[in-house]
């Protein structure tokens, strides 16, 4: 069984960029969510994609999207990089069933560790 | 005030010692995970909870759904215990996966 995997693991950028981050799903997952980690905080919900849709928004600008794909990969889009958008970003695959969203365990990925400059 | 507080904030302990990890909430809530994150590492998923009580080698977790309160417990803890462990709540209200966060508790123990 394969775990959540990111990539890349680093990534640096100036103000202004925008930035493309990736997600693989656990095996047998089928929704991911992404959260935002700042130094010394917990992390944030930015939202969750579920059946190739987002499904639930935390408070993030819509500079921040996503898409996720037919094999529930995943990618965070950020555009307009701010300073304050360095962070960990952490993405965690989860199964849901046919009834539709609802909570079972998070795996967590690893993060891709992102600084603006 | 946070929807998860958790408390302590930092915990220095000596090998050996047994630790206690607590984690309150002021929302209904459907589960609860006890997360582990080493410096520098990744966040792994140590337990999900929705009652009672869980074991996993030396680490105890359990929760009082009434009291609206999580306790995380390490027996004969060793220095590759310290991490930061953080506890997260699903809410009742929310139909998605969102988590929201402790601020985290910072163990260091030393040998």
């Amino acid at each position: 069984e394969t775990g959540v995997t990111q990539s890349p693991t680093h990534l640096i950028k100036t103000r202004g960029q925008q930035v493309t981050l990736r997600c693989s799903s656990q095996s047998g997952h089928n929704t991911v969510s992404w959260y935002q980690q700042a130094l010394g905080q917990g992390p944030q919900f930015i939202f969750q994609y579920y059946r190739e849709e987002e499904n639930g928004r935390g408070n993030f600008p819509p500079r921040f999207s996503g898409l996720q794909f037919p094999n529930y990969s995943s990618e965070l889009n950020v555009n307009a990089l701010e300073l304050d958008d360095s962070a960990l970003y952490l993405c965690a695959s989860s199964s849901t069933g046919v009834a539709g969203p609802s909570y079972n365990e998070q795996f967590f990925g690893p993060g891709t560790r992102l600084t603006v400059l | 005030k946070n929807e998860v507080e958790q408390s302590p904030q930092n915990l220095t302990a000596q090998e050996g010692e047994f630790i206690t990890i607590n984690c309150s909430y002021s929302v209904g809530i459907s589960a609860l995970h006890w997360l582990q994150q080493h410096p520098g590492g990744g966040i792994v998923s140590l337990f999900m909870l929705s009652s009672g009580k869980k074991k996993h080698g030396r680490l105890i977790a359990t929760i009082n759904i009434q009291e609206k309160h999580s306790s995380l417990h390490i027996t004969a803890s060793h220095p590759r215990d310290s991490a930061v462990y953080t506890c997260a709540v699903k809410g009742l209200t929310s139909n998605t996966g969102k988590l929201i966060f402790g601020q985290g508790t910072t163990l260091q123990v030393k040998p």
